[in-house]
């Protein structure tokens, strides 16, 4: 069944510092894969996405993801965080063949600290 | 500009009561999406629409009802039945999920 699973729930980290976050899918088909960040109160907003093109995504706020088929991960990184960077971060998959839904992680939330 | 519309933001139900969330959209999308958000439990999908006059249950459609009278419309009622609807609701629209969902700012329910 296709999945997608986002290690660790809360991250903290100091301002200036790398931001990791973890997510995972399972599927035995091509997957589109997706970044979503959400501030307190409002709804998702796209950080960025994969669709098969090139492996590296770059996207909104200085943030990247790096799509590993043989590790089936798509972790979110950004080098250096900013404070402004503090909300919740999902990851999101859908696949092709006629499935129009996105399947999302459970979220992480992000903490920056001074 | 094109985008979608959730409205009330805020919205207070009184025990037994139906209650009506809005979600409009000018982006032209098919396909829409309502979602709940709880803490600690990401977002469950409630019900989905692919066309007008069209829609399919969610993981959590109990106690929720939808239409689809319009492309641009995809209201979501909260029934008497919903026995814990305080949450956060969002609806999102999309062309086809491939190219990612926009979302609306949210609906707060609280039941009073």
């Amino acid at each position: 069944a296709q999945s997608v699973t986002q290690l660790g729930s809360h991250v903290s980290v100091s301002e200036g510092a790398l931001v990791l976050l973890r997510c995972n899918y399972s599927s035995s088909v091509p997957p589109y894969l997706f970044w979503y960040v959400q501030y307190p109160n409002q709804g998702l907003q796209l950080l960025l996405k994969y669709t098969s093109a090139a492996t590296l995504v770059k996207g909104i706020n200085g943030f990247e993801a790096e799509f590993k088929k043989s590790e089936t991960s798509f972790h979110l990184t950004k080098p250096s965080a900013h404070m402004s960077d503090a909300a919740e971060y999902f990851c999101a998959v859908t696949f092709s063949g006629g499935y129009n839904k996105l399947i999302f992680g459970a979220g992480t939330r992000l903490a920056v600290h001074p | 500009d094109g985008g979608i519309t959730q409205s009330p933001k805020y919205l207070f139900r009184k025990e037994g009561q139906n209650v009506t969330l809005s979600c409009e959209q000018n982006l032209n999308h098919d396909a829409m999406y309502w979602y709940r958000q709880d803490p600690g439990q990401g977002l469950r999908l409630i019900y989905y629409s692919q066309i007008v006059n069209d829609f399919q249950k969610g993981d959590i459609a109990e106690g929720y009802s939808v239409s689809r009278e319009k492309k641009e419309s995809f209201p979501l009622t909260v029934t008497s039945a919903q026995k814990n609807p305080t949450a956060f609701y969002l609806c999102a629209s999309s062309i086809t999920a491939h190219y990612g969902y926009t979302f609306g700012s949210g609906t707060r329910l609280t039941v009073v």
